[in-house]
């Protein structure tokens, strides 16, 4: 069935660095990749998607990038600050509605002061 | 837009007892909801998909008599755990498909704490 793996599964970086996580799929029909950020006891919060007919997109200090030939996507975060610090999901879906999200097994990014 | 409303966000009862857990789309039409479970330090994990007026789908390994899900109108979807115990404590969190607001596919609720004791 179809599988999201990501890694590391923790992280810790020194304030002010980058942070890179990195996720591969199963599903070649998978064309919706969003990343979550999740606060302990607090719900799943969409910080960036990308969609399959695009390699890259930027907000700000949030990168994300897809190799959709070698079925990777990586979260690239820039001038780390402690608010980043969180559980970070990424996940794949199909193109259809009732589609289900398959989620990664999580990164818990700690940010050094 | 787009906000998806749980209650209660988190309740705790002794074993034996059932548990109803609400999910309602608080300004949109959700045809489609989700139920997740998470474990600490774990992922979320997909229970069961809920479709209006429809019976539910469960994933593999999710006991659909015991986790009854009612999606009775286009707005609101309950998950009733029956005869909890402790092993069925967790997180639980619902999210909708609808609104076709900003590409997100499905918006989550803030979860339900579930602790049995």
């Amino acid at each position: 069935g179809e599988n999201v793996e990501q890694h590391p599964s923790t992280l810790s970086v020194q304030e002010g660095d980058s942070a890179v996580i990195k996720c591969t799929y199963s599903d070649s029909a998978s064309n919706y990749f969003p990343w979550y950020k999740q606060e302990l006891g607090k719900r799943p919060q969409l910080i960036i998607d990308i969609r399959s007919n695009v390699g890259e997109k930027k907000d700000q200090r949030i990168a994300v990038t897809l190799n959709k030939t070698a079925k990777h996507f990586s979260l690239h975060i820039t001038e780390t600050q402690p608010e980043d610090s969180a559980v970070y999901f990424c996940a794949a879906t199909r193109p259809s509605s009732a589609s289900k999200i398959i989620f990664g097994s999580g990164t818990r990014l700690s940010i050094r002061p | 837009g787009a906000v998806v409303s749980q209650h209660p966000s988190w309740v705790i009862c002794k074993s034996g007892t059932s548990v109803k857990i609400e999910c309602r789309s608080l300004d949109f039409q959700a045809t489609t909801m989700f139920w997740y479970r998470q474990f600490p330090k774990q992922s979320l994990m997909l229970m069961a998909t809920s479709n209006e007026g429809s019976k539910a789908t469960y994933e593999q390994g999710v006991e659909k008599d015991k986790f009854l899900i009612n999606h009775a109108s286009l707005t609101l979807s309950t998950l009733t755990v029956t005869s909890a115990h402790p092993e069925d404590s967790s997180f639980y969190i619902c999210s909708a498909e609808g609104g076709g607001l900003l590409n997100q596919p499905q918006h989550f609720g803030d979860g339900t704490r579930l602790s049995i004791l």
